[in-house]
């Protein structure tokens, strides 16, 4: 069936430092991908996504590029700062039948000063 | 700008008693969806519905219902809760132009 994974966590990393999260995809036919943040005690909000193979997104410095041929979207930002402690979730969006969305697990990120 | 909100931030339950979790959305978006969250699996979909009295299990739909009686409002029903549906809980509504889900903030479940 479809589904996303993610790399394990907890990851943390000081600040200034590079953030690489994995993710890798299985899916039918040609996918959305997304990636979604959680602050602490808030409900999830759209970080960035991309709809085609080859398309980056990217916000708050945050980038992906959807690699069709590696079935993958990682998450990247060259200078993290604390606030952007969180749990990010990857995620897809079938092209074909309901709108829902198939979830990663989530990884931690703490980011110390 | 879309809200999303849920009826409780935090509730505590007895095993056994029938428990209304309430989300309502003020953008008209059709689909609705049901979500819990447990450490290490991620977000798995309980239920969703696409219209007005219209709705479809996700993959974790037993020990729940729902209901949608009016557009703007999903309500998830936990016929008799069980120690095992402690969790948290998301509401999201979906905007088809926007391609994007929005979630509320999320009800603490502890069912003692």
């Amino acid at each position: 069936g479809d589904s996303v994974t993610q790399m394990e966590g907890p990851v943390t990393l000081s600040e200034e430092a590079f953030l690489t999260i994995n993710c890798t995809y299985t899916a039918t036919g040609y996918p959305s991908l997304f990636w979604y943040v959680q602050y602490p005690g808030e409900g999830l909000q759209l970080l960035l996504k991309a709809t085609k193979a080859d398309d980056k997104g990217s916000n708050k410095g945050f980038e992906a590029t959807y690699r069709k041929e590696t079935t993958s979207f990682h998450l990247e930002k060259g200078s993290v700062q604390v606030s952007d402690s969180a749990v990010y979730f990857c995620a897809l969006k079938l092209a074909q039948g309901a709108q829902k969305l198939v979830f990663g697990q989530g990884t931690r990120l703490t980011i110390n000063p | 700008d879309v809200k999303v909100t849920q009826s409780s931030r935090y509730l505590v339950k007895r095993t056994g008693e029938k428990v209304f979790l309430e989300c309502v959305q003020d953008m008209d978006h059709e689909n609705m969806f049901w979500y819990r969250q447990d450490p290490g699996l991620g977000l798995r979909l309980i239920y969703f519905s696409y219209d007005v009295k219209m709705k479809e299990k996700g993959d974790i739909p037993e020990g729940y219902s729902v209901s949608r009686e009016k557009k703007e409002r999903f309500s998830l029903i936990l016929e008799s809760a069980s120690t095992n549906q402690t969790s948290m809980y998301l509401c999201a509504s979906y905007s088809g132009y926007r391609l994007e889900q929005y979630f509320g903030p999320g009800t603490r479940l502890t069912v003692t």
